[in-house]
Parts: C-alpha cells; structure tokens; sequence
C-alpha cells in the first residue's frame, strides 16, 4: 500500500513568492491535514481537508490556504513568503471515522527555504 | 500557546537501559494521546497511544502511562536500543476533532 506522498521535497523561494505543495494521501483516505514542523515549535496544525472541505483551521495568518480535490489529494499555497515560512511542511492522511483512533500517517514532507 | 509540552529536549541512554520520555498537557478536553517517531528526512511514524479512559498502554517494548490528574504522561522503552534513536513526538487530540496538538519533541540517543 502506497504511503503519503508529497511534492516537492526540497524547494527555495524568495521573499514575496508563492508556492504551492501538493500531498497524495493513502488510498482509501479522505482526510488530509497539514502540518508546518519548525525547529523551535515542533508541529503546528495548519488546516484539515476532508471531502473537499476545510474541516478545521489552526493558528495562522490568512496567506496559508489550501484545497481538496475530488480524489481526496490536497494542495497548500503559501502567498507572499516571508523568511519565517521557511520550514518543513508536512501532509498527513487518516481515515477519520468515527472510530478513528486519531493516527495520522505522514509524508516525508516537503522543506521549504525562503531566502 | 504550547498546550502539549516536552520539557527535555534530548535524552541519552546506554543501550539495553530503559528511556523514559516525558509530557505535559494543559487541555483537559484532550481525550486521546499518540507518541510519535521522527528519523531524519522521513515524516514522523505513529508509535503508540492511548485513550483517556486508561493509565497504561503497553506494545511490545514500548509503554506509555497517562496520569490525568497530573495532566502527565510518559513513554517507556524498555529495553533501549540503538535504533530507537530518534526525536520522539507526543502529540494529543480534543474530543470530536481530528488535529494533533504534538509536543516539540525530545531527541533520544541510545548509546551502543
């Protein structure tokens, strides 16, 4: 069975650019979650996608947006980078039943330098 | 606000002794606690975890213990070994949602 997949994995942009990353989740999972690893404040929740709606937001400024596409795979923009969105941006998929047990299961992620 | 704390940011052990990693939480609407796997370039791996509605959880090695009046929890690996080196996450979720809240992680290093 295929894990996440992410792409791209490295990339670097410049101040003021935007970029979009793009996660493949497990066959068979509808949810998709984002999440932004820096090395000081581990793993921040960015926002959930399932059945093509943002199901829950985090913490962050409106320039991070993302969407879910019929196929369940998941893309995130980032407008107008800033040097403090360098970071490793990480995809997760999950089932979310109502059974669920919670597990997340990640990309390898996608790490973004902003010079 | 860091509501899933880990207050050691790295640990070293010799092998075959037992690690003990530790976290905080602040939320007592957490009702669901993971302990996650780093290595480097790869995403993180669930390890184990483990409801609200129990003290301890037990997967071969790995053990984790909830102490909700404390607001505590800790993993053990028992017997360490050098493998397991890693940056372990521990992470929580609130009743009906999806999101993690994850610590910031603690390195383990396990000395052959």
């Amino acid at each position: 069975k295929a894990g996440v997949t992410q792409t791209p994995r490295y990339l670097i942009k410049t101040r003021g650019q935007q970029v979009t990353l793009s996660c493949s989740p497990i066959s068979g999972h509808r949810s998709v979650s984002w999440y932004q690893q820096t090395p000081g404040q581990g793993l921040q929740f960015l926002f959930e996608y399932f059945s093509e709606t943002q199901r829950n937001k985090g913490n962050f400024p409106g320039r991070f947006s993302g969407r879910q596409f019929s196929n369940s795979r998941s893309e995130m923009n980032v407008s107008t980078l800033e040097l403090g969105d360098s970071a490793l941006y990480l995809c997760a998929s999950s089932l979310r039943t109502g059974g669920t047990t919670g597990e997340l299961f990640f990309g390898e992620g996608s790490r973004l330098t902003v010079l | 606000d860091q509501q899933v704390k880990q207050n050691s940011p790295s640990l070293s052990v010799q092998e075959g002794r037992i690690s003990i990693l530790n976290c905080d939480y602040t939320n007592s609407m957490f009702d669901y606690f993971l302990w996650y796997k780093k290595y480097p370039a790869e995403g993180p791996t669930f390890l184990i975890s483990i409801s609200s509605i129990k003290d301890k959880n037990e997967d071969g090695r790995f053990t984790v213990f909830l102490n909700k009046s404390a607001k505590h929890l800790s993993l053990h690996i028992v017997p360490s070994q050098p493998g397991d080196s890693a940056v372990y996450f521990c992470a929580a979720r609130r009743t009906g949602a999806n999101n993690l809240f994850f610590g910031t992680g603690t390195r383990l290093t396990v000395i052959p």
